[in-house]
């Protein structure tokens, strides 16, 4: 069956670090894929999107990349703050549903 | 444009009951999706409903329904309560023309369900 896996610890980072989150699938070869953050006690909140065909995205600080190959994507927030500390969920389509990821946790200490 | 809605925000039963919780999408957003938050399953696709009609289904039992309004205004309910269905329920909203394709999800707050 098909799995999104995220980094299941949480991580912890300096402030001003570069944060690199992961999201690996299998069995499934995703149209594209998209990044949200969910703070405690609301709904999540999109990030980014990226096609199969695009192998990096950015916005401000957030870059995404997409490795059809790997079946990966990475997410990295530079100069992390921490406003910054959330929980990270990636999401690919499957069979026209959205399918999340558990999410990892991001904690930037100052 | 304000954003989703969803009413009530917190929610408490008793096993046998059942419940009706309401979403109210970004206007012009035709899709409406639901979602099941639990800490150990994670976040899980109920269904999807698009011009009135349900367009996608997730792996949950018939206890768990809704229905879309002319307005695309959306209801859930869930029938004969278990306590396994404690859990924040979340409708998202996004711009559809119509195929099936998933542009960015806009989340409302979330219904907080405790069933006892």
């Amino acid at each position: 069956s098909q799995k999104i896996e995220q980094n299941s610890e949480a991580l912890n980072i300096q402030e001003g670090k570069t944060a690199t989150l992961t999201c690996n699938y299998t069995n499934y070869s995703p149209a594209y894929l998209q990044w949200y953050r969910q703070d405690p006690g609301r709904g999540p909140v999109f990030l980014l999107l990226i096609r199969e065909n695009e192998k990096e995205k950015r916005k401000e600080r957030l870059k995404v990349t997409f490795d059809t190959t790997l079946k990966q994507s990475l997410f990295h927030i530079t100069a992390s703050q921490p406003a910054d500390s959330a929980t990270y969920l990636c999401a690919l389509i499957r069979g026209n549903k959205l399918v999340f990821g558990a999410g990892t946790i991001l904690r930037v200490k100052s | 444009k304000a954003g989703v809605t969803q009413t009530p925000r917190y929610l408490i039963k008793t096993r046998g009951q059942q419940v009706t919780l309401s979403c109210s999408p970004i206007s012009g957003h035709r899709s409406v999706s639901w979602y099941q938050q639990t800490p150990g399953q994670g976040l899980q696709f109920l269904f999807e409903y698009f011009s009135e009609t349900q367009r996608n289904k997730g792996n949950f039992p018939g206890r768990f329904s809704g229905r879309q309004f002319s307005n695309s205004r959306s209801e859930m309910n869930v029938s004969t309560l278990e306590l396994g269905d404690s859990a924040l329920y979340l409708c998202a909203s996004s711009f559809s023309s119509g195929g099936t394709s998933y542009n960015e999800q806009f989340f409302g707050p979330g219904t907080r369900l405790t069933v006892l």
